[in-house]
């Protein structure tokens, strides 16, 4: 079974600075996705950002980005230039790209929750 | 507007009663799913759904259950059975077509117990 472990359970930046969220996980197959989501206080979680495993390239929506590392088997968030709106819950996911019933199914981490102050 | 209504926003629950929480979309997607959040442990399957008249357990199923009668309906009831139901259920849906994790969220319902 896959695991998805995100360490922070808390982080806060100072806005227009950068901040990284770290997530790691566990698994024994080759092909899969990795995802960020956002669970903003309205609590409807939007998902941020997408990475195929066999892409060696990391990701990068506006002024998020993704840092890869299969071998390591990490995938943090990257947020540049933070702004009041990015506090939120952050949800590192991973699925599995068989197409089965478990394929279907994500596997979140436990969250971290992201602070910014003004 | 297009979207997932989830109801009520809070709900209590006493001991030994079922309690069926409500998710409504009209965004005419074929899929619809119930995840169950609780502090530091992200969000995790109960059942789901891709089709009318037919759903699947997920990782947490004991003590819930589902029926999808109409496209747009997927309640989910918190039976007795449940021991610790206490925690933040979100409703999802997508179509078919869209990728698994390209999930439309309502905004979820709290469940406490009396």
């Amino acid at each position: 079974a896959q695991t998805v472990t995100q360490s922070q359970p808390e982080m806060s930046v100072q806005e227009a600075e950068t901040v990284t969220l770290s997530c790691t996980y566990d698994t024994s197959e080759s092909d899969y996705y990795l995802f960020w989501y956002k669970q903003p206080p309205s609590r409807q979680m939007i998902l941020v950002i997408r990475q195929e495993a066999y892409k060696q390239q990391n990701a990068t929506e506006n002024r998020f980005s993704v840092n890869f590392q299969k071998a390591a088997k990490s995938f943090s968030l990257k947020i540049s230039d933070s702004q009041l709106g990015d506090a939120a819950m952050y949800f590192c996911a991973y699925r599995s790209a068989w197409n089965n019933n478990a394929g279907n199914m994500l596997t979140f981490g436990g969250g971290t929750r992201l602070m910014v102050k003004p | 507007d297009g979207g997932i209504t989830q109801s009520p926003k809070y709900l209590f629950r006493k001991e030994g009663q079922n309690v069926t929480l409500s998710c409504e979309q009209n965004l005419n997607h074929d899929a619809m799913y119930w995840y169950r959040q609780d502090p530091g442990q992200g969000l995790r399957l109960i059942y789901y759904s891709q089709i009318v008249n037919d759903f699947q357990k997920g990782d947490i199923a004991e003590g819930y259950s589902v029926s999808r009668e109409k496209k747009e309906s997927f309640p989910l009831t918190v039976t007795s059975a449940q021991k610790n139901p206490t925690a933040f259920y979100l409703c999802a849906s997508r179509p078919h077509k869209d990728s698994p994790e390209k999930l439309f969220f309502g905004s979820g319902t709290q469940l406490s117990v009396l």
